[in-house]
């Protein structure tokens, strides 16, 4: 099976930092890659897409890039309710698999 | 408003059996491709398997953990999708979400949205 590996597993950030986590796959996935933010106690929502569109209803500061076997997911500028754990998820093959997750925490 | 809404998790013993429903609303269940997402207490995602469309062929596939264990199904008629879970484990301990896997006509890939709000599902003794 393809792995996911993300880095880091958790960062600290303030208030209108510029947060990047990565996602690698362990071979050629194409775009095939989407990215999910969950809450505590929350299902996962849907952000990112086929690796850098952008899901309706989510905030344009959210932007995701790469192929093949490198992505980011980036946060332009770090608002409040943006503290959460993100998730990439690759759709190359089945299974499909996610990453370990990447927990945003308020410094 | 399309609403994803689970229900039958609990406290089952190791060996026994439980039976998952996610009730669906808001948009034609019956064209939809769905899977069942696990998580773990403090732990990450895990796909746990999917059934496509009957206009698709209706076909399901699994995650290795669970093959021969689990069974996904759904009912169009009634808009609901099952998760029968026999021969349960403790590592099966998690919350199990339902979502609508997505699968674009472009290429370019496969995806889950919307999501449920989960079931806990408990396998102790």
């Amino acid at each position: 099976d393809i792995q996911m590996t993300q880095s880091p597993f958790s960062l600290s950030a303030s208030v209108g930092d510029r947060v990047t986590i990565t996602c690698r796959a362990s071979q050629n996935i194409n775009n095939y890659l989407n990215w999910y933010q969950q809450k505590p106690g929350k299902a996962p929502q849907l952000l990112i897409y086929a690796a850098s569109s952008l899901q309706s209803g989510v905030p344009s500061r959210f932007s995701g890039s790469g192929s093949g076997t490198y992505f980011t997911l980036t946060i332009s500028s770090l608002q409040p309710e943006d503290f959460a754990t993100y998730y990439c998820q690759r759709s190359y093959s089945i299974p499909w698999t996610f990453g370990q997750g990447t927990k945003v925490e308020i410094k | 408003e399309v609403q994803l809404v689970e229900s039958g998790g609990g406290l089952v013993k190791p060996g026994g059996s439980l039976r998952l429903s996610c009730a669906a609303s808001g948009f034609t269940f019956s064209n939809a491709w769905m899977s069942w997402v696990r998580q773990a207490p403090g732990k990450g995602l895990e796909w746990v398997g999917r059934i496509k469309s009957k206009t698709d062929g209706g076909t399901t596939d699994y995650a290795a953990p669970v093959k021969g264990r689990f069974t996904i199904s759904r009912d169009d008629s009634k808009n609901t999708l099952y998760l029968q879970m026999n021969s349960l484990k403790t590592e099966d301990t998690a919350v199990y979400y339902c979502t609508t896997e997505y699968s674009s006509s472009s290429g370019q890939g496969n995806w889950f949205d919307p999501w449920g709000q989960g079931t806990l599902v408990t396998v102790s003794s």
